[in-house]
C-alpha cells in the first residue's frame, strides 16, 4: 500500500510568484487536509478536500487555493507570494472527513519564498 | 476557537528512562478527540496516540500512554522506556467531531544514547 506523497521536495520562489504543490492521497483514500508548518511550529490547518469538493477552510486568505482530482489526489495552489508564506507545507489523507479515521501524513513540502 | 499548548519547548531523557510530555488545551465542547503525533526529523508525521473525550480509560499504545485530564483540559503524554528512536518533535492535537487539527507549538525530545 503506497502511503501519501508529495512533490516536489523543496521549491524556491520570488515574492509575487505563484507555486502549485501537488499530493497523492494514500489508496482508498477520499479526503485531503493541507496544512502549513512555519518553521519551529505546530502546522495549523488551511484546507480540506472530500470528493472532490472544499469541505471546510481554515483561517488562510483566498490567494490559498486548490483542487481534488477524481483519483483524490489534490494540489494546493498559493498566488501572489508572500515572505511569511515560507513554511512547510503538510498534507494528509483519511478515509472519510471525520476525527474517528486517522489522518496520514506526507513528508511535506518546503517552500522558500525569497 | 480551541488552542493547545505545550508548554515545554524541549525535553532531553536517558535511554530507557521516562520522559512526559505536557498538554492543555482549551474548548468548551464536550466531545473532541485528542492527539499526539510524533514528527521525526525526516519530516513525516505519525499518529503516536489517540484519545477520545468521552473514554474516561487512558489510552496506551505500547510504550506510549496518556494522562487525560477531562476536567483540568490537560492531556500528557509519557513514553516509557525510551528508544533512539522516539527522537522526534512531539505534537498534541485537538479536533471536534469533524476533521480540523488544531496543534500546539510543539516539544522536542532528544534521547541520549
Amino acid at each position: 500500500e503506497t502511503g501519501v506523497t508529495q512533490s516536489p521536495t523543496h521549491l524556491i520562489k520570488t515574492r509575487g510568484q505563484q507555486v502549485t504543490l501537488r499530493c497523492s492521497s494514500q489508496s482508498g483514500h477520499n479526503t485531503v487536509s493541507w496544512y502549513q508548518q512555519a518553521l519551529g511550529q505546530g502546522p495549523q490547518f488551511i484546507f480540506q478536500y472530500y470528493r472532490e469538493e472544499e469541505n471546510g477552510r481554515g483561517n488562510f486568505p483566498p490567494r490559498f487555493s486548490g483542487l481534488q482530482f477524481p483519483n483524490y489526489s489534490s494540489e494546493l495552489n498559493v498566488n501572489a507570494l508572500e515572505l511569511d508564506d515560507s513554511a512547510l507545507y503538510l498534507c494528509a489523507s483519511s478515509r472519510r472527513p471525520s476525527s474517528t479515521d486517522t489522518q496520514y501524513f506526507g513528508p511535506g513540502t518546503r517552500l522558500t519564498v525569497l | 476557537a480551541q488552542t493547545v499548548t505545550q508548554s515545554q519547548p524541549e525535553m532531553s531523557v536517558q535511554e530507557a528512562e521516562t520522559v512526559t510530555l505536557s498538554c492543555t488545551y482549551d474548548t468548551s465542547e464536550s466531545n473532541y478527540y485528542l492527539f499526539w503525533y510524533k514528527q521525526p526529523p525526516s519530516r513525516q508525521m505519525i499518529l503516536v496516540i489517540r484519545q477520545e473525550a468521552y473514554k474516561q480509560q487512558n489510552a496506551t499504545e505500547n510504550r506510549f500512554s496518556v494522562n487525560f485530564q477531562k476536567a483540568a483540559k490537560s492531556f500528557s503524554l509519557k513514553i516509557s522506556d525510551s528508544q533512539l528512536g522516539d527522537t522526534a518533535m512531539y505534537f498534541c492535537a485537538f479536533a471536534f467531531n469533524d476533521y480540523k487539527l488544531s496543534f500546539g507549538a510543539g516539544t522536542t525530545v532528544t534521547v541520549r544514547a
